[in-house]
């Protein structure tokens, strides 16, 4: 399996709903990443997980809220968004002892109304 | 900071060669890697470069020159479906930015029949 699950791959939610992204891998990959692309932007660094401990955290704001279950999961807790919230979501992973690039997850594309 | 700069958009014709720059300034380099992203899609990796040098995987060939901080991605025999977003971006020293990529604004290219 070489692959970065993300889901759901669409989401629609109101700015006072609560819902989850979730990513998955089974490569053995210890290091996994939260991004957000805007449309026409490069992607920008949200969190870095490493061995399942937060290891970079971009300034963002608390209404993301990460969280690292064990080594093949990833989730992005999301509450009170904001319209401009809205983005594709890409999770990635990478091995730890030799940083060769990420493999991305498909991302979820997020709308927040 | 770190900063990577590629063109924005670049135009070229079905079975045509086209060279996409890349030049970066960072605080340590890692690595050189070239993703292709399709509009909505997540980024898929392309080549890696670390040491000076072309390397070659099929129609894509990526060239760096860490001294002049300077890469380019070569994209031969051009088929339509090569339209896409191409990403520079360069990983740093290990430590504190463990895994980070620092990605380039992307070059948007279009292939006409």
């Amino acid at each position: 399996d070489t692959e970065v699950t993300q889901t759901p791959k669409h989401l629609v939610m109101g700015m006072t709903n609560k819902k989850s992204l979730k990513c998955e891998q089974h490569m053995g990959h210890r290091a996994m990443y939260w991004y957000k692309q805007k449309a026409k932007k490069p992607p920008e660094l949200m969190f870095v997980y490493s061995y399942e401990k937060l290891s970079i955290n971009e300034s963002v704001p608390s209404r993301f809220s990460p969280e690292c279950p064990n080594s093949s999961l990833l989730n992005l807790h999301l509450h009170a968004l904001q319209p401009e919230d809205s983005a594709l979501y890409l999770c990635a992973s990478s091995q730890d002892q030799e940083f060769y690039g990420y493999t991305f997850g498909s991302g979820t594309r997020l709308t927040v109304v | 900071g770190q900063n990577i700069d590629q063109p924005t958009e670049m135009t070229a014709t079905e079975g045509a060669i086209v060279q996409i720059n890349c030049t970066y300034q960072t605080s340590g380099f890692n690595g050189l890697f070239w993703y292709q992203q399709h509009a909505g899609e997540a980024p898929t990796f392309l080549s890696y470069n670390v040491l000076d040098g072309l390397e070659e995987k099929g129609r894509f060939s990526s060239f760096l020159s860490r001294s002049k901080g300077y890469s380019y991605l070569l994209l031969k025999e051009l088929q339509m479906k090569d339209s896409a977003s191409y990403l520079c971006a360069v990983s740093t020293d290990r430590g504190s930015t463990l895994g980070r990529l620092y990605f380039g604004r992307g070059t948007q290219l279009t292939v006409w029949p």
